[in-house]
């Protein structure tokens, strides 16, 4: 069992650019939820994908956007990058039964300058 | 509705001592609430986890007690450890949600154990 791996650990941007990040789910994981987790505050859902499509959104606009590939990896991508997007983006997968249980990484730490 | 409210969002023990971090939501829907811990540098990881069902689940040191009435429910870790200094998060979910692995987690409780 690898866990969850996400890359890259720390990037750094300016204001405008776009992003992608990267996550590697579980073994036996082919559920992927995405999180942003602010400075000092708790993880907020993004959306997930479950068989290569998005099934559930949280409060984030457009410009965030995902993909599942077949081998249940996953990337999130963030275009034109606002300040306020600072934040460590944690990667989460879950077997597909409906069990509650994430197992997290530990994350990309984006700043955008 | 969808918030979980957490509170102390700091505390010091001493080793040895009991902490106690409490969490209140409002939407009845949550059926499955789970504590996480989070060390610098690292992803949140489970640490236990209770369904309204019971009011109560211990696993070693780390306890859960769950109020259903109140909406309110608790982590107590008995004789913490220097060891145990992280930041905890308790989160809800709700299976009619669907098969989404949407968690709402509260605002996270730095915790410092004194030797």
């Amino acid at each position: 069992e690898t866990g969850v791996t996400q890359s890259p650990t720390h990037l750094i941007k300016t204001r405008g650019q776009q992003v992608t990040l990267r996550c590697s789910s579980q073994s036996g994981h082919n559920t992927v939820s995405w999180y942003q987790q602010a400075l000092g505050q708790g993880p907020q859902f993004i959306f997930q994908y479950y068989r290569e499509e998005e099934n559930g959104r949280g409060n984030f606009p457009p410009r965030f956007s995902g993909l599942q590939f077949p081998n249940y990896s996953s990337e999130l991508n963030v275009n034109a990058l606002e300040l306020d997007d600072s934040a460590l983006y944690l990667c989460a997968s879950r077997a597909s039964s409906g069990a509650n249980v994430l197992t997290f990484g530990a994350g990309s730490r984006l700043t955008v300058l | 509705q969808q918030q979980v409210k957490q509170s102390p969002q700091s505390l010091i023990v001493q080793k040895g001592g009991i902490s106690i971090i409490n969490c209140a939501y409002e939407n009845t829907a949550f059926d499955y609430f789970p504590w996480y811990q989070q060390f610098p540098g690292k992803g949140p990881a489970l640490l236990i986890a209770i369904r309204p069902d019971v009011s109560e689940k211990k696993e070693g040191r780390f306890t859960i007690s769950f109020n259903k009435s109140a909406k309110q429910f608790s982590l107590h870790i008995m004789d913490s450890q220097p060891g145990d200094s992280a930041t905890y998060f308790c989160a809800a979910s709700s299976r009619f949600s669907g098969n989404t692995g949407k968690l709402i987690f509260g605002q996270g409780t730095t915790l410092q154990v004194k030797p």
